[in-house]
């Protein structure tokens, strides 16, 4: 699986967009983006995935750079119940199908 | 409610002992994957059953197995406990590798 790359940690302002990056410049053709967060010790929660396009859902957007080796997660109006660490996961083929989680990025929403 | 069922959600016992964590996937869900989360560890992928039959194993100690039963339901079986097992323990399921849903988790303690 693609290794991927995100900053250790984030602050946002409640109210606010949070943008949270992630590099996978190792990314093969395809292979998925996902996204998830956790929050304190729950269990991880599925927020959108994306192969090439930017996917939207109820929850946040995704955007896919057009070379496939970035994404941004975009929390449109970040709450204090965002407060969360977020992982960005690239997911193996079909057959392959575990996900690699990374150390994630702690977003903290500052009231 | 995720639709994903672990139990017991609390678990204390001593060190030698086996203990055995039940998991029952979201209904319609064939594939079951169980993760081992530590303060040091982060998210470790375990094993995934696939319909009974195992499909990937990841960094999964000898003294741990699991198996998934004809219902669905899977166990993870740990044994010859050790201080350094003591974690988070959780399980996902999914239908074909999309939309990893998460339980909220067995946290084991070895004293």
């Amino acid at each position: 699986d693609a290794k991927t790359t995100q900053p250790t940690s984030m602050d946002c302002a409640e109210g606010r967009a949070a943008n949270l990056p992630c590099n996978h410049s190792t990314i093969s053709g395809n292979e998925y983006v996902y996204w998830y967060r956790q929050i304190h010790s729950q269990g991880p929660q599925y927020i959108i995935h994306g192969l090439k396009n930017n996917e939207t859902n109820e929850m946040a957007s995704l955007i896919i750079t057009e070379d496939r080796k970035s994404s941004t997660l975009i929390l449109p109006h970040a709450t204090l119940r965002d407060t969360a660490v977020y992982y960005c996961i690239v997911r193996g083929n079909f057959g392959n199908e575990k996900l690699t989680f990374g150390t994630g990025t702690r977003l903290t929403i500052i009231p | 409610d995720s639709g994903v069922t672990q139990t017991p959600k609390h678990l204390i016992t001593a060190t030698g002992q086996r203990v055995t964590l039940r998991c029952s996937p979201r209904s319609g869900d064939l594939s079951v994957y169980w993760y081992q989360q530590s303060l040091d560890q982060g998210l470790q992928f375990l094993i995934q059953y696939y319909n009974g039959e195992e499909r990937a194993k990841g960094n999964i100690l000898e003294r741990f197995s699991a198996q998934q039963f004809p219902d669905l339901h899977s166990e993870l079986n740990l044994s010859s406990l050790e201080l350094g097992d003591s974690a988070l323990y959780f399980c996902a399921s999914s239908v074909a590798g999309v939309g990893y849903t998460f339980g909220s988790g067995t946290r084991l303690t070895v004293v």
